[in-house]
């Protein structure tokens, strides 16, 4: 399965958009790229994925480079309540697999 | 849609004791994961079940944790005897698809203090 990585932390004020990238150079040609994030004392907590095209929900935006090897997620105005680290991942739809987390990015939103 | 529940949410052992967590899953979820999260690291799977069948258990360490996930719903995670390096969060998730091409559901998780 293909590994991700990630910076290890980032900052972001409150209310500008939030850009977390994600590099993921081994990923195959059926393996989706999802995110999830996890809030302090909390269970990690899905956001997005994605294959190829870019994809949009009411909590983010999923941009993935044409020959998907990395991404970004977007959170367009970021608050307070979005501190939290947030874990890319990739993974197929067949077999046995192995969902793999790594440490994530610890993003600090402030005032 | 009720969430994953997953009991106690705390627990404080000393080494050598044993612990049981227990996990239910979102009905109707053919996938179940036990996960160890070590304060600052992310989540390492422990196992995996398929309804209740083991997908991969090649992180889990045999000689003292056990899990079975009974009639294919909820399942229970054990620490016989618990090591200070046991102390984490054990976190439980399904997912619906029986293919793993869905998106995982976590519990709160069960915070393990061994003294």
């Amino acid at each position: 399965d293909a590994k991700t990585t990630q910076p290890t932390s980032m900052d972001c004020a409150e209310g500008r958009a939030a850009n977390l990238p994600c590099n993921h150079s081994t990923i195959s040609g059926n393996e989706y790229v999802y995110w999830y994030r996890q809030i302090h004392s909390q269970g990690p907590q899905y956001i997005i994925h994605g294959l190829k095209n870019n994809e949009t929900n009411e909590m983010a935006s999923l941009i993935i480079t044409e020959d998907r090897k990395s991404s970004t997620l977007i959170l367009p105005h970021a608050t307070l309540r979005d501190t939290a680290v947030y874990y890319c991942i990739v993974r197929g739809t067949g077999g046995s697999y192995i969902p793999t987390f790594g440490r994530g990015t610890s993003l600090i939103v402030h005032p | 849609e009720a969430g994953v529940a997953q009991s106690p949410r705390y627990k404080i052992i000393e080494k050598r004791q044993s612990v049981a967590f227990w996990c239910n899953p979102i009905s109707g979820h053919a996938t179940l994961y036990w996960y160890q999260q070590i304060l600052g690291q992310g989540p390492k799977l422990l196992i995996q079940f398929q309804n209740n069948g083991v997908v991969d258990d090649s992180q889990l360490p045999k000689d003292r944790f056990s899990a079975e996930r009974l009639k294919g719903v909820d399942s229970t995670l054990k620490i016989q005897p618990a090591k200070l390096e046991d102390s984490a969060v054990y976190l439980c998730a399904s997912s619906l698809d029986e293919t793993g091409g869905r998106e995982l559901f976590f519990g709160e998780g069960s915070r393990l203090t061994v003294l």
